[in-house]
């Protein structure tokens, strides 16, 4: 299975700051990856897929970049409510798989 | 608007088998196009994808689980199932029911989630 690996692990920064966020893939994933956002005690919510496209209701702020096995989503000036997990996934080959996370802490 | 709800027993015993229904709302599962996935999440922890079912019945599970999974469909409900059997405490999780395909390559729509402690 495609190993997703995300860093860092944690990033502590402040509002209104850029937010710049890894996932590396084991092997070629193609632009077949998502990204989603995740606040304690909910769902996750999709952002980003197919590596750049942002999802529907996603604000400008947030973007994606990246294709083969070298993916980050962006967020260009970090709101209070942007604070919280971030899970990069992969849809190219079965099982799907997602990173380990990171963390995106208020400084 | 589609909306996916998790049902299912909160308590397991060790040994038994999990069993969780997703209801979709707001939408047809046999409209096609879209497969219907279980994920789960440990808690404190990353996501974990157990296995995807389509409307046709056509299922494909991880294969770390794949000897303990089984998903079905019944489309006259509307609704897609989750069977975990052999169940330990490593099992305890949230579990999500999620959709998958359409226009996003990624899963746009969850429900929110249902969490299932494996004891005695």
């Amino acid at each position: 299975e495609i190993v997703l690996t995300q860093s860092p692990a944690t990033l502590s920064l402040s509002p209104g700051e850029r937010a710049t966020l890894s996932c590396r893939a084991s092997q070629s994933v193609s632009s077949y990856l998502a990204w989603y956002q995740q606040k304690p005690g909910q769902a996750p919510r999709l952002l980003i897929y197919d590596a750049s496209n942002r999802a529907t209701g996603i604000p400008a702020r947030f973007s994606g970049s990246g294709s083969g096995t070298d993916f980050t989503l962006t967020i260009s000036s970090l709101e209070p409510e942007d604070f919280a997990v971030y899970y990069c996934q992969q849809r190219s080959n079965w099982p799907s798989t997602f990173g380990q996370g990171t963390r995106l802490e208020i400084k | 608007q589609v909306q996916l709800q998790e049902s299912g027993p909160g308590l397991v015993k060790p040994s038994q088998t999990l069993s969780l229904t997703c209801t979709v709302s707001g939408g047809s599962i046999s409209s096609g196009g879209y497969y219907w996935s279980w994920i789960r999440q440990h808690p404190g922890k990353g996501l974990e994808w157990i296995g995807y079912i389509y409307y046709s019945g056509s299922t494909y599970y991880n294969p770390s689980l794949k000897s303990r999974v089984t998903i079905s469909v019944d489309t006259s409900k509307n609704q897609f199932s989750l069977k975990l059997s052999s169940v330990t405490a490593a099992d305890t999780a949230v579990y999500y029911c999620a959709r998958d395909g359409g226009d996003f390559n990624a899963f746009d729509i969850w429900g929110q989630g249902t969490m299932v402690t494996v004891s005695s």
